[in-house]
């Protein structure tokens, strides 16, 4: 298996602009994950989804940020507008609920730079 | 609410060996994983513990004591290329959740 896929890997964008990430999971993961890493704020849960049914957003910080995940093998996560502050690497993770030891497969991650 | 501590930075040298502990709390414990992340990169899966005792996997061994809410991650015959952080995280829900501590920065000189 090709494990997560994230694209972009890197993305520069000036304040204002939309900006959408996208996600491939590991076939057959039913579970999937949208994380944000910054120095200040270490590894943020933002949005999970299980069977491309979002369970918990509490973690999305603002009306600016979206996810959606149209099918099993995509997610797309969007800010609109994006801010300076959103500036981070951007994680992707899926899962199995079969999995024995809850492990989660993160993606390379896509670095966002928002100026 | 959910919280993990974990110490920030340790320094060791090659060859020895280290401890990184994890103290949590949260309601509805199922286990407590490990993660390794290298500078540029991704988190890596390294352990699962959901039951008390020793987990051992090459020079890596994980240990938790649900009576104390506490982990640790033993790391052996230290090389240059365990310089990562490293997460402990809590799977405390019924779903494939995880609540990831803040990181430990692990500094291996020769």
């Amino acid at each position: 298996d090709a494990g997560v896929i994230q694209s972009p890997r890197h993305e520069v964008t000036e304040m204002g602009q939309e900006v959408t990430l996208r996600c491939k999971p590991i076939s057959g993961h039913d579970y999937l994950f949208w994380y944000r890493q910054t120095m200040m704020r270490g590894l943020e849960l933002l949005i999970y989804f299980n069977n491309n049914v979002p369970i918990d957003d509490s973690g999305m910080p603002e009306d600016r940020f979206s996810a959606k995940m149209p099918n099993a093998s995509f997610s797309t996560l969007k800010i609109q507008p994006s801010e300076p502050r959103d500036s981070a690497v951007y994680f992707c993770a899926s899962s199995s609920s079969s999995g024995t030891f809850n492990e989660q497969f993160f993606g390379p991650g896509t670095r966002l730079t928002v100026l | 609410g959910q919280s993990l501590e974990q110490p920030s930075e340790v320094t060791a040298v090659e060859g020895a060996i280290v401890q990184i502990n994890c103290t949590y709390q949260t309601s509805g414990f199922y286990g407590l994983s490990w993660y390794q992340q290298h500078d540029g990169g991704a988190p890596t899966f390294l352990s699962y513990n959901a039951l008390d005792g020793l987990e051992e996997t090459g020079r890596f061994s994980s240990f938790l004591s649900r009576s104390d809410s506490y982990g640790y991650l033993l790391l052996q015959e230290l090389q240059m290329k365990d310089s990562a952080s490293y997460f402990c995280a809590v799977k405390a829900g019924g779903y494939n959740k995880l609540i990831f501590g803040a990181g430990t920065r692990l500094a291996v000189h020769p």
